[in-house]
């Protein structure tokens, strides 16, 4: 069964980039979206983008100006870039396969940003 | 952007009892992009629903999902000690994707 991790920093400096990248195993990249969600502490849930395994992606327009999502294919791995962090990033953040619907998802990277 | 208002906040209820719980869009959403999901302390979300009434591999058949257009609701029909989580429905009628605020399920 497909499995998916996140990895990457667990604290970001405010104004530098948050960088995480999500492994996906036990099945390939192509043929789906893959999507980054976030999740502030005690709060509820925020979609960020999605990419399909063809390179097109989708923002969410309250982040669109900071957030890159990328594949690659050759690692079945995706990334998220997040520029000009401040406080209000602080969230633990996963990543998902889909669309319409997400499933599965991966078991979540907490990421503070703090100086 | 389409708002998914759920309620109520925190549902309080024993095992064995019934929940119902509310999910309210801004706009006209496609049932076919409905979904609900549960978070249980610590973990990631689980896809119960989608389609808004189609159960996820795996997931006991006391949970079910109805409803159209903006009104949609998540049923238990009996509570079990393990249900007691939070519950998220999520659209994509629209971009961008939204979820609800979550329903607390406490004892």
């Amino acid at each position: 069964q497909v499995q998916l991790q996140e990895s990457g920093p667990g604290l970001v400096k405010p104004s530098e980039t948050l960088s995480l990248t999500c492994t996906v195993s036990g099945g390939s990249i192509s043929n789906y979206y893959w999507s980054w969600i976030r999740q502030p502490p005690g709060k509820g849930l925020e979609w960020i983008a999605y990419i399909f395994h063809s390179g097109s992606t989708n923002y969410n327009p309250s982040l669109k100006s900071r957030v890159t999502i990328s594949l690659d294919t050759s690692k079945n791995q995706f990334s998220l870039k997040l520029s000009s962090v401040t406080a209000t990033d602080t969230a633990i953040y996963y990543c998902a396969r889909g669309l319409t619907m997400f499933d599965p998802w991966g078991q979540g990277a907490r990421v503070t940003v703090s100086s | 952007e389409i708002v998914l208002t759920q309620s109520p906040g925190t549902l309080s209820l024993s095992p064995g009892e019934r929940a119902t719980l509310s999910c309210r869009a801004s706009q006209s959403v496609s049932s076919r992009f409905l979904a609900w999901y549960q978070q249980k302390p610590g973990q990631s979300p689980r896809l119960l629903i989608y389609g808004a009434s189609t159960r996820a591999t795996g997931i006991p058949d006391r949970f079910s999902g109805s409803g159209s257009g903006t009104d949609f609701t998540l049923t238990i029909s009996r509570l079990e000690p393990e249900d007691f989580a939070v519950y998220y429905c999520q659209q994509y009628g629209s971009s961008p994707i939204t979820f609800g605020g979550g329903t607390k399920v406490e004892i």
